[in-house]
């Protein structure tokens, strides 16, 4: 069973930084491009950020760029999440889902998501 | 940045009723489209992929149609376990972006 499992959420004042992990489970997660996606407090889904297969290329949204940086180590199984520069609005619900793709795609869908870490950032 | 719409926002249905969401994109997503469900208290799972195909597990009471720009998911007949958050996702492109979503609940 492929299974997702989040770690490294916590509270964290303005400014600070925080390491999300998710760890892979199931699966080769060397085959499989990965993604962050988070869920603020009673809002919907917003796509922070996705790695490819290898770690050689990753994509950011506008919201985080600059300040999130996504990498994978695949001979740990495990995909990581570096929050710099924290703000009270990144405030949320980090989900880790893998990527699946179409022929000519590299991540089209998202299956399965992991349970999700939560993150606070408070002054 | 692909922006997508749905409607209606809050659907409430009565079991055993069908229920339709519309996911309307503002560029051609061919067929890129997914949809999620939220239960209350879970993380999102996937019902439908590239805008028609259930995933492993999902019945068949849920279908998916449409491409370019408008979607809908149906089901056929609601069960008291489908109540929770829709959401249409597209994945053509980055940033992928999601729809507001869909509350479903029963009447």
């Amino acid at each position: 069973e492929v299974q997702l499992l989040e770690s490294g959420g916590g509270l964290v004042q303005t400014g600070g930084s925080l390491r999300l992990s998710c760890t892979a489970s199931g699966f080769t997660l060397s085959s499989s491009a990965m993604t962050w996606v988070r869920q603020a407090p009673g809002k919907g889904l917003e796509w922070v950020s996705s790695i490819r297969e290898s770690g050689g290329s990753s994509h950011y949204g506008d919201s985080v760029k600059g300040r999130f940086t996504i990498s994978r180590d695949n001979s740990k199984n495990t995909v990581f999440l570096q929050m710099n520069s924290l703000r009270a609005e990144d405030t949320a619900i980090y989900y880790c889902a893998k990527c699946s793709r179409a022929e000519t795609g590299w991540c089209n869908w998202l299956d399965p998501w992991g349970q999700g870490t939560l993150v606070t950032v408070s002054s | 940045e692909i922006v997508l719409t749905q409607s209606p926002l809050s659907l409430p249905v009565s079991p055993g009723e069908p229920a339709s969401i519309s996911c309307r994109s503002s560029d051609s997503l061919h067929n890129y489209l997914d949809w999620y469900l939220q239960k209350p208290g879970q993380s999102p799972q996937l019902l439908i992929y590239l805008g028609s195909n259930r995933a492993s597990g999902v019945p068949d009471r849920f279908s998916g149609s449409g491409s370019g720009t408008d979607f809908t998911l149906k089901i056929s007949r609601v069960e008291a376990e489908d109540v929770g958050v829709y959401f249409c996702m597209q994945g053509l492109q980055t940033p992928f972006t999601f729809g507001p979503g869909t509350k479903v609940d029963i009447k």
